[in-house]
C-alpha cells in the first residue's frame, strides 16, 4: 500500500483565494483525520470522519473551513477565503478504527500571502 | 481544563546513551495515550498506543509506560541512534476517543 496520499504537497496562494487540499486514506481504513500544525500552536485535530461521516468538527477554526468525505477513498479540506494566518502544514491521517494506530500522510505545506 | 504537558522541551544526548521523555496529563475521562515520532518535514509516526489497562508497551528500542493513577507517561529510548533525532509528541484522547489533546512535544537531538 502506498500509505496516505495527500495533494498538493505545497501550495502558495494569495489571501482571499479558495484552497482545496486532498487526501486518499489507506484502503480499508474507516477513520480519517485532518490536522493542522504550526510552530506556535503545534499539532491540532481539525475534524474526524468515521465511515465517511463527520464525527467531530469542533477543531475546525471557523466557517471558512469545510471538509468532506464523499467516499471511503477520498476527502477534501477546503478553505474559502484563505487568510495569511491559515499558513501551516496540513496533515491527513487514517486508521482502521478511531482508537487504532493512525498513519499520517506527508502533509501539505500551505502558504497564504 | 484538559491538558498534556511534556518535558523536557528539548534534549541533547550522545549517540548510544539512553533517555526518558515525560508526559503528564489532566485529561478526564481517559481513553488512550499515544506517542508519536516526527522527523523534520514529515508526518508523525505512531510509536505506541496504550489504553487504561496497559502500563507498558514496547516498539523496538522505544518503551512507553503509563501510570493512570498519577496520569503520567514516559517514553524511554534505549541505545540512542542519530536517526532518533526528532520531535516526540504525546497525545491523549478523552473517553470515547474523539477528543484528542496534544502535547507540545520534546525535541530530541542525538549527537555523534
Amino acid at each position: 500500500d502506498a500509505g496516505v496520499i495527500q495533494s498538493p504537497r505545497h501550495e502558495v496562494t494569495e489571501m482571499g483565494q479558495e484552497v482545496t487540499l486532498r487526501c486518499k486514506p489507506i484502503s480499508g481504513h474507516n477513520s480519517l483525520f485532518w490536522y493542522r500544525q504550526t510552530m506556535m500552536r503545534g499539532l491540532e485535530l481539525l475534524i474526524y470522519f468515521n465511515n465517511n461521516v463527520p464525527i467531530d468538527d469542533s477543531g475546525m477554526p471557523e466557517d471558512r473551513f469545510s471538509a468532506k468525505m464523499p467516499n471511503a477513498s477520498f476527502s477534501t479540506l477546503k478553505i474559502q477565503p484563505s487568510e495569511p494566518r491559515d499558513s501551516a502544514v496540513y496533515f491527513c491521517a487514517s486508521s482502521v478504527a478511531n482508537l487504532d494506530t493512525q498513519y499520517f500522510g506527508p502533509g501539505t505545506r500551505l502558504t497564504v500571502l | 481544563k484538559n491538558q498534556v504537558e511534556q518535558s523536557p522541551q528539548s534534549l541533547i544526548i550522545l549517540e548510544g546513551k539512553n533517555c526518558t521523555l515525560q508526559c503528564n496529563y489532566t485529561v478526564s475521562p481517559f481513553s488512550n495515550l499515544r506517542w508519536y515520532k516526527q522527523d523534520t518535514g514529515r508526518g508523525p509516526v505512531s510509536l505506541t498506543i496504550m489504553t487504561f489497562s496497559e502500563n507498558t508497551k514496547s516498539n523496538g528500542r522505544y518503551t512507553a509506560t503509563l501510570d493512570a493513577d498519577t496520569k503520567q507517561s514516559s517514553l524511554h529510548i534505549t541505545a540512542s541512534q542519530l536517526s532518533d533525532s526528532a520531535s516526540y509528541i504525546c497525545v491523549v484522547s478523552e473517553g470515547g476517543g474523539f477528543k484528542t489533546i496534544f502535547g507540545a512535544g520534546t525535541r530530541l537531538f542525538v549527537k555523534a
